[in-house]
């Protein structure tokens, strides 16, 4: 069954420094999502993408964070100067329109020093 | 808030036991949805059921949906020691694409 792949599995990075999370997307489907779990939390939405631009962001989204697609198959995620606030797991997601079921990768835990 | 609030928080039962998990929500939706998480993994798809919809079936699970009372409910039965991980409700406010998840279930299940 295809599935959402994302790497790294794990991410440590300094505080400031920029880090690009990878997804690639299950390939019919054309919306994609980011979202994050910080430790013990709930996850949360920050941003949507479909025909190549943003759909939806969240306010969390802010201007440290963009997406990109930069070929046929991959999605970014770029934090621009990480925080330590940053540290959570990162999901990506996909699917084939807007109003079903989204797939999920495993997430990149990315660890903020 | 949109965000959907389920209960219990945690859930322990022996295998063989049924489990429910509810969960409420504050917005009209299109549809709502139940994902689970093992410890440290990604979010698995399980069942989505529209907002026309009262009652669905796959396998195992139950989901019912009450509109009028914005909630829904997740029935495992006869559950087994692979079912233990995190449960979550998730819901498309309005015509958003976005999905705005529940805070969790944690269900344990014991042999």
């Amino acid at each position: 069954e295809p599935e959402v792949t994302q790497t790294p599995s794990h991410q440590v990075t300094q505080m400031g420094q920029e880090v690009i999370l990878r997804c690639v997307p299950i390939s019919n489907h054309l919306y994609f999502y980011w979202y994050r779990q910080i430790l013990g939390q709930k996850v949360e939405f920050l941003v949507s993408f479909y025909n190549n631009e943003i759909s939806e962001k969240s306010e969390i989204f802010d201007d440290q964070f963009s997406v990109e697609r930069p070929d046929g198959s991959n999605f970014t995620l770029k934090i621009r100067s990480t925080k330590l606030e940053d540290s959570a797991m990162y999901f990506c997601a996909s699917s084939e329109e807007g109003q079903v079921a989204q797939h999920f990768g495993d997430g990149t835990r990315l660890s903020i020093l | 808030s949109q965000q959907g609030e389920e209960d219990p928080q945690a859930l322990s039962i022996q295998e063989g036991e049924n489990a429910t998990m509810n969960c409420s929500y504050k917005t009209s939706i299109n549809n709502l949805q139940w994902y689970r998480q093992n410890s440290g993994r990604g979010l698995v798809h399980l069942i989505l059921i529209r907002s026309n919809e009262r009652e669905k079936h796959s396998g195992r699970l139950r989901v019912t949906l009450d509109t009028s009372k914005k909630s829904s409910s997740l029935l495992i039965t006869a559950s087994r020691a692979a079912d233990t991980a995190s449960y979550f409700c998730a819901f498309r406010p309005g015509t958003a694409s976005k999905l705005t998840f529940g805070t969790g279930t944690r269900l344990q299940v014991t042999l």
